[in-house]
């Protein structure tokens, strides 16, 4: 069975700092990737999702991440946070078409002015 | 676009009582997925429909039921609830041409929150 850490749990940054929230999984096969934001007390939204293809994927709202296959990681990242990104954040993975969703524990991101 | 609706949005219920909840996925999604997400956790899948049959099963614990009906809507039924089961409850749906990555992207709806009493 496939799992996913996030290793940072808990996240402060201030505004315009820049944003890397690591995400490591653990499949031996083919894996599809994705980023969740949960704003509070709201439901999952995609940010952005990596199929095949170019490693590098960009989302919504300037976020990027890159998949790097020998380190079975998919690092999120954003150049320059806004006080808007404080959210919650869920790397999550499935291994084939219309298979479930296994989510990492989360990491609480916090941008301060 | 049409999103994953939910309802109730919000249910209190009493220990020992039952709850039903549905999921009204986007049009011609055929599949649906649930979660729970307990407080300050990650979501947890516990099952999910694919035509209207049952194509995978998680954490679901025996007190709870779920089917797809023929419209491709979802009820998940909870009874003997347990102080526990205090959750946001997720629907997802995919869907799209058969093959197609639109099967691998999940859209999820805003969640039902359940509190037991």
């Amino acid at each position: 069975a496939q799992s996913v850490s996030q290793h940072n749990h808990h996240v402060i940054l201030s505004e315009a700092a820049s944003l890397e929230l690591g995400c490591n999984y653990s499949y031996g096969g083919t894996v599809n990737l994705f980023w969740y934001v949960q704003y509070p007390g709201q439901h999952l939204q995609l940010l952005l999702k990596y199929f095949s293809g170019d490693p590098l994927v960009k989302g919504i709202k300037g976020f990027e991440a890159e998949f790097i296959k020998s380190k079975f990681s998919f690092n999120l990242r954003k150049p320059s946070v806004q006080w808007s990104d404080t959210a919650e954040y869920f790397c999550a993975v499935n291994t084939g078409t219309a298979s479930k969703l296994t989510f990492g524990t989360g990491t609480r991101l916090q941008v301060t002015l | 676009a049409a999103g994953v609706i939910q309802s109730p949005r919000h249910l209190i219920k009493e220990k020992r009582e039952t709850a039903t909840l549905k999921c009204y996925p986007i049009p011609r999604h055929d599949t649906v997925y649930w979660y729970q997400q307990g407080p300050g956790q990650d979501p947890q899948f516990l099952i999910s429909f694919y035509e209207k049959m049952q194509s995978d099963k998680g954490s679901i614990p025996d007190r709870f039921s779920a089917q797809q009906f023929s419209d491709y809507h979802s009820e998940l039924n909870m009874s003997s609830l347990e102080l526990g089961d205090s959750a946001l409850y997720f629907c997802a749906s995919s869907g799209g041409l058969a093959g197609g990555s639109g099967r691998n992207e999940q859209f999820f709806g805003p969640g039902t929150r359940l509190t037991v009493l």
